[in-house]
């Protein structure tokens, strides 16, 4: 079965660029009509989700933060990745990456999140 | 884009009916997913397209969707089932969460 697994800094500068990785294991990132989301949850708050990229590379963001987010697949690694420029503390998250798989209008596998703080 | 409203809380007893809403403009017209999430956990998939259950998912979660409400129905609650909920909608260029309902089974 589809396996998901974020990594990257766990610290992040303001104005920086926060990027993360997300490695997809028991499926092909290149395969299948898929999509592959990244989404956040601040402590205590809702969650948010921030765009997802297409098997064949097209991609949707969520028009709140498109300026800032981009989101990219790299088949040789099978993994995808996420950037969000000019991060400040507002940015402080849990960040998930997830897997459409069963169904376009939602996400069936998700990773176990990795904790993602803005500070100087 | 939309905003999908939620209520904050719902409480239950063991093995009666809880009822979660999920408001939002036209929601009927879109595909709604619920997601449950254990205090420390990822979110997992409870029902996706409106009705349909994932596979491990227990046959007491139900989905149904109309009008401007979407309702997650959690029929015999256990203890286990106690925790956040999220609604969660496509609205045609992209997926938009509600504002969680926390379930406790008192």
């Amino acid at each position: 079965q589809v396996q998901l697994q974020e990594s990257g800094p766990g610290l992040v500068k303001p104005s920086q660029t926060l990027s993360l990785t997300c490695t997809v294991s028991g499926a092909s990132i290149s395969s299948g009509r898929h999509f592959w989301s990244w989404i956040r949850q601040p402590a205590g708050k809702e969650l948010e989700w921030l765009g997802r990229v297409y098997t064949r590379g097209g991609t949707n963001y969520n028009p709140s933060l498109k300026s800032r987010v981009s989101i990219s697949v790299d088949t040789s690694t099978n993994q995808f990745s996420l950037k969000l420029t000019s991060v400040t503390a507002a940015d402080t998250a849990v960040y998930y990456c997830a897997f459409s798989g069963t169904s376009p209008y939602g996400m069936d596998v998700w990773g176990q999140g990795t904790t993602v703080t803005v500070s100087s | 884009s939309s905003e999908l409203t939620q209520p904050p809380s719902v409480s239950v007893s063991p093995g009666q009916t809880a009822s979660i809403t999920c408001s939002g403009d036209k929601l009927g017209d879109k595909y709604i997913c619920w997601y449950q999430q254990r205090p420390g956990q990822s979110p997992v998939l409870v029902i996706y397209q409106d009705t349909q259950r994932p596979s491990g998912i227990p046959d007491r979660f139900s989905g149904s969707n109309s009008g401007n409400t979407a309702t997650l129905t959690i029929s015999g609650t256990q203890a286990m089932d106690e925790a956040d909920y999220y609604c969660q909608a496509w609205d045609g260029s992209s997926y938009v969460f509600g504002t969680g309902t926390k379930v406790t089974v008192l």
